[in-house]
């Protein structure tokens, strides 16, 4: 089944714990980014990759990096979590010359 | 990026046929229209797609106004499944960053 899959689904943590969201998709995607989604904000993109070794900023990257090492893998680091960090975090993959992208359940973060 | 305006909520009647505006004012002429929708406690979902014409898929049809600076997503029947927030975004794919505003959505209840 052509999916886009996220670990863990729901975290919470403490100031300054490093994390990690694991973000896998098995459609050989070259597109994928993260978006956070908060209450009257909507969904906001936090970086992009357009292929494996290559990825740029999105809207909101503070506080977040990432990395693609493999075309399938995708993941959201956390370096220093901050409260301001809790959100519903969304991953999606999409055919670089495709108009339809893909997106993951869901990580439900809680930094406190 | 050129940013669409949507109302924050609407209601149908179940069976009944929906249509969703958008606009988009400041479109340019490279700019697709996508909609996507969020289900409860899901990730966003691809809609449709369109640039010019009036397109239609198993899910829904899109009517783009002459001057593009509106559209509005036609559900033919609106069913229980189809509450969900929908969001209207414009995207300059040729940037093939896929990089989607996604703004706050009109939220559609389906009233049995």
């Amino acid at each position: 089944e052509a999916q886009v899959t996220q670990n863990p689904r729901y975290l919470i943590t403490v100031t300054g714990k490093k994390l990690t969201v694991t973000c896998s998709q098995n459609m050989n995607h070259e597109y994928m980014s993260w978006y956070r989604q908060d209450p009257g904000l909507g969904l906001r993109q936090i970086y992009y990759s357009m292929n494996v070794e290559v990825t740029d900023k999105g809207d909101v990257p503070e506080g977040y990096k990432v990395s693609r090492k493999e075309k399938r893998n995708f993941p959201l680091i956390l370096e220093s979590p901050s409260p301001n960090q809790t959100s519903l975090y969304f991953c999606a993959s999409s055919r670089f010359t495709d108009y339809e992208q893909y997106f993951g359940p869901g990580t439900r973060l809680t930094v406190t | 990026d050129a940013k669409t305006t949507q109302p924050n909520s609407m209601e149908s009647n179940e069976e009944e046929p929906v249509h969703l505006p958008c606009n988009h004012s400041t479109i340019s002429g490279t700019d697709y229209i996508h909609w996507y929708r969020q289900l409860p406690s899901q990730g966003p979902e691809y809609v449709i797609h369109g640039l010019t014409s009036n397109v239609n898929n198993r899910m829904a049809s899109l009517a783009i106004a002459e001057d593009r600076k509106s559209s509005t997503l036609i559900l033919h029947r609106a069913t229980l499944r189809d509450a969900a927030v929908y969001y209207c975004i414009l995207s300059r794919h040729q940037t093939g960053a896929n990089n989607l505003f996604f703004g706050t959505g009109t939220r559609l209840t389906v009233i049995p």
